[in-house]
């Protein structure tokens, strides 16, 4: 069974540019999570998605924003980049949404901003 | 964002020894993870608890879900060096939201 598969690895973008980060959930599992971790810090909860609905959203600006497709893949894009922007974007996926639910974690996708 | 209490922020360990780490809340959590994250990967999840009080043993890590349901631990015993990484604890709350503790970084010793 194919793990969480992130697109693309790695990236670097200019600062006031948008990016948009693919993640494919494992198969059946129909909720994925972003996360944002920088450098020495923990993971900062973004949102989730389920059945393609924003569930939970974490505290960040609104230039980050994410959208689920009816096959469970999820995109998260970020626009007006800033340097602080500068992180590892994990998505995780779920086989559902509530109690009892174990999230398995994608490589990431490595995000520069210049 | 909220966010668990997990402790030790660091470690040095020498090869053989047995370590432990927790986490604590002041909120009750119904399910507690333990994840383990090598540089430039993702979380891997290494135990998951549902019940308070609940015990389990993954190989030579042991973890507890503590009987407050506000608090976890993490053992793992005679550690070798590929248990170097960093460590999370994290926690559903009641907005079946996963709420992370900060990381405990694992060294060996030279």
């Amino acid at each position: 069974k194919a793990g969480v598969t992130q697109t693309p690895r790695y990236l670097i973008k200019t600062r006031g540019q948008q990016v948009t980060l693919s993640c494919s959930p494992i198969s059946g599992h129909r909720s994925v999570s972003w996360y944002q971790q920088t450098p020495g810090q923990g993971l900062q909860f973004l949102f989730e998605y389920f059945s393609e609905t924003q569930r939970n959203k974490g505290n960040f600006p609104g230039r980050f924003s994410g959208r689920q497709f009816s096959n469970s893949r999820s995109e998260m894009n970020v626009s007006t980049l800033e340097l602080g922007d500068s992180a590892l974007y994990l998505c995780a996926s779920s086989p559902f949404f509530g109690e009892g639910t174990e999230a398995f974690f994608g490589q990431g996708t490595r995000l520069t901003v210049v | 964002g909220q966010q668990l209490n997990q402790s030790p922020q660091s470690m040095f360990i020498q090869e053989g020894e047995d370590v432990s780490m927790n986490c604590t809340s002041s909120s009750i959590f119904n399910t507690w993870l333990w994840y383990k994250q090598d540089p430039g990967e993702g979380p891997v999840l290494l135990i998951a608890l549902y019940k308070a009080g609940e015990l389990t043993s993954n190989g030579r890590l042991t973890a507890q879900f503590g009987i407050t349901r506000k608090d976890s631990f993490l053992n793992i015993s005679a550690s070798i060096p590929s248990d170097v990484g960093i460590y999370f604890c994290a926690g559903l709350d009641s907005n079946y939201q996963l709420i992370w503790g900060a990381g405990t970084k694992l060294i060996i010793k030279p």
